[in-house]
């Protein structure tokens, strides 16, 4: 069975600055996906960025970018120039890529000072 | 706009009286899912549709029990709620088209027992 382990249940980052969260995996699958899903507090999850295991180049969206290192099993979301609405848990989640079934490591609270 | 709609927002019934928590969506997704999440933990799936085809998660309570008239709506039972079973309930949905695999969620059911 597929497995996603978040390591760090909190970080904290000062406003402007970088900050990684970290996110590993286990399957035995060749071919899947990997999610960095974003929920505010009390607020609905929305997704932040998505990578597909076939594609070697790291994904981007804007301030997020992600460190994909499929032969350690590993999925870092990076977040630059932090912004105070950054603040939220995150959650990397998995996806095989015949299958339907989605699911989440533990997630990681992130705090953004000013 | 297109979405997954949950309700009722918040819900508190009784120990042992079922309820019955909706979601629909507009996005004609073939899958939807159904997640418990506790305070400060991950979402815990525990089924998911793709269209009528039920999956069930092996650890899943018999007490939760889903239904899914159509490819809008889907409904989750709680046949004798436990004082256990009061955390937040999360309905996504998602497709299985290979560009387009991130779930949607909805802004979650909170169901109190009392």
């Amino acid at each position: 069975a597929q497995t996603v382990t978040q390591s760090q249940p909190e970080m904290s980052v000062q406003e402007a600055e970088t900050v990684t969260l970290s996110c590993t995996y286990d399957t035995s699958e060749s071919d899947y996906y990997l999610f960095w899903y974003k929920q505010p507090p009390s607020r609905q999850m929305i997704l932040v960025i998505r990578q597909e295991a076939y594609k070697q180049q790291n994904a981007t969206e804007n301030r997020f970018s992600v460190n994909f290192q499929k032969a350690a099993k590993s999925f870092s979301l990076k977040i630059s120039d932090s912004q105070l609405g950054d603040a939220a848990m995150y959650f990397c989640a998995y996806r095989g890529y015949n299958t339907d079934k989605l699911i989440f490591g533990t997630g990681t609270r992130l705090q953004v000072f000013p | 706009d297109a979405m997954v709609i949950q309700n009722p927002r918040y819900q508190v019934t009784q120990f042992g009286k079922p309820v019955t928590l909706s979601c629909s969506q507009t996005l004609n997704h073939n899958v939807m899912y159904w997640y418990q999440q506790k305070s400060s933990q991950a979402p815990k799936l525990l089924f998911h549709y793709y269209d009528k085809d039920f999956n069930n998660e092996a650890d899943t309570p018999d007490n939760f029990q889903s239904r899914r008239p159509n490819t809008s709506f889907c409904f989750l039972d709680i046949r004798s709620p436990g004082l256990g079973d009061a955390a937040m309930y999360l309905c996504a949905t998602s497709t299985r088209q290979v560009l387009n695999t991130e779930a949607f969620f909805g802004q979650g059911t909170r169901l109190t027992v009392v």
